[in-house]
């Protein structure tokens, strides 16, 4: 079955480090998007892809990085710089179509937490 | 800027009640409309969307209509059931070269037996 595969689930950093959260769908499509949700909020946009190679800042892209170096994968990198990074991170992908809004396919999320 | 109005929950109803989940929105052009579940400890699914003015999406007995007069996507049920509990995204998507979604604050659905 086709889909979106985040990993790991559960994700624990200590203050100063980096973690990446990985990101790979096998629905051929060309965008990727992450997301971070705070309890009792909406989703807010970090990054996000339309094309291999390319990428551009959301919302709140500070403290995080991606890259996008084949189609089907787009990991992220919470660094230090992040001051709160406590969240459930949700990485989504959609086709791309000119001029049609198609829907975004949602992973199930990594959940990260600071030791 | 863009933005989406979701009723504050958390909202508890019992079973067979009538649901409705009230959202409005702002945009500066003809946004896509969406409305996405998230059932606990997972991501989130597409539960329905609209695509233009009077356009009624539907899906698993929900239903909303993209209401371009009053800027609302109500998402409505006649008769929900316990397996409904979950929380409920509102969301906008408008076309400017990439597809950017704008996610209301998502309202908590319990359903009682």
């Amino acid at each position: 079955d086709g889909g979106i595969t985040q990993s790991p689930k559960y994700l624990f950093r200590k203050e100063g480090q980096n973690v990446t959260l990985s990101c790979e769908q096998n629905l051929n499509h060309d965008a990727m998007y992450w997301y971070r949700q705070d309890p009792g909020q909406g989703l807010r946009l970090i990054y996000y892809s339309q094309i291999v190679n390319d990428f551009q800042k959301g919302d709140i892209a500070e403290g995080y990085s991606v890259s996008r170096e084949k189609k089907e994968s787009f990991p992220l990198t919470v660094t230090s710089a992040q001051k709160n990074p406590t969240a459930f991170y949700l990485c989504a992908s959609s086709m791309r179509r000119q001029g049609f809004n198609q829907p975004q396919h949602f992973g199930d999320g990594t959940r990260l937490s600071i030791l | 800027g863009d933005s989406v109005t979701q009723m504050e929950g958390p909202v508890t109803l019992s079973e067979e009640a009538f649901l409705t989940i009230n959202c409005t929105y702002t945009a500066t052009g003809y946004p896509s409309l969406f409305w996405y579940v998230q059932y606990p400890g997972e991501g989130l699914q597409l539960l329905l969307k609209a695509t233009k003015a009077d356009d009624k999406g539907s899906n698993k007995g929900f239903e909303a209509t993209y209401r371009k007069e009053t800027t609302s996507f109500h998402l409505e049920k006649g008769s929900v059931q316990v397996s409904d509990s979950a929380v409920y995204f509102c969301a906008l998507s408008l076309i400017q070269g990439a597809q950017k979604l704008v996610f209301g604050q998502g309202t908590r659905l319990t359903i009682n037996p």
